[in-house]
């Protein structure tokens, strides 16, 4: 069964701070990975999808990395901001061939930023 | 400005009264689907349709009905809403399923008395 598990729940941090949050997952056979944030209230905004020969991403203070042989993947956010307190969800697409995808959703990590 | 708009944002409704919750994305995108967040259980897949009139069952489609007339358009339907649909519910869109990240709507928070 496809599962991706996130790590940890929730997180409180500095402002300023750098942080990291772990996504592993058991999905096969891999074809993309994806992280969103959400903020609270609003609906999940994308961050970042990496295929298979991609380990690493960046889009501005996030990087997302990818190990596609140990089946982790990690959000990296430097520098962090008050802005930046949100849920953080990894996705896991699997395609099985005859454009059929399966998406399995991470539960997310609570990430809050504090003064 | 790209965006997936939902209507209504909240409902309050009682157990049985059919009631209908409308996405529409400006996109031109032929990917489309309906997700339900509860905590505790992250978001999951309702109904999805790939294009104008095809549309197929996600995991927890029971008790859910969707339609696909218009590309823009992919309105969720309750026919018999219960309580345990209480939940907060977003549509998405993207150009397909596997590389585009998909847009969400801003979510519907239903409670069904």
């Amino acid at each position: 069964k496809n599962q991706v598990e996130q790590s940890p729940q929730s997180l409180i941090i500095l402002e300023g701070k750098n942080c990291t949050l772990q996504c592993n997952y058991t999905v096969s056979p891999f074809s993309n990975l994806r992280w969103y944030k959400q903020d609270t209230g609003r609906g999940p905004v994308s961050l970042t999808i990496m295929t298979f020969s991609e380990n690493t991403k960046s889009n501005g203070r996030y990087t997302a990395t990818l190990d596609a042989d140990t089946k982790q993947s990690s959000l990296h956010i430097t520098a962090s901001q008050l802005s930046d307190s949100a849920s953080y969800i990894c996705v896991v697409i699997a395609y099985s061939g005859a454009g059929s995808y399966q998406l399995t959703f991470g539960k997310g990590t609570k990430l809050s930023v504090i003064p | 400005e790209a965006q997936v708009t939902q209507n209504p944002r909240y409902l309050i409704t009682v157990t049985g009264k059919k009631l209908t919750v409308t996405c529409s994305q400006n996109m031109n995108h032929e990917y489309m689907s309906w997700y339900r967040q509860d905590p505790g259980l992250g978001l999951r897949q309702i109904y999805y349709s790939m294009n104008v009139e095809v549309t197929d069952k996600g995991d927890v489609p029971e008790g859910y009905k969707v339609s696909r007339k218009e590309k823009r358009n992919f309105p969720l339907i309750l026919e018999s809403p219960s309580p345990n649909q209480t939940s907060l519910y977003f549509c998405a869109s993207s150009w397909d399923r596997n590389n585009q990240p998909q847009h969400f709507g801003d979510g519907t928070r239903l409670s069904i008395l």
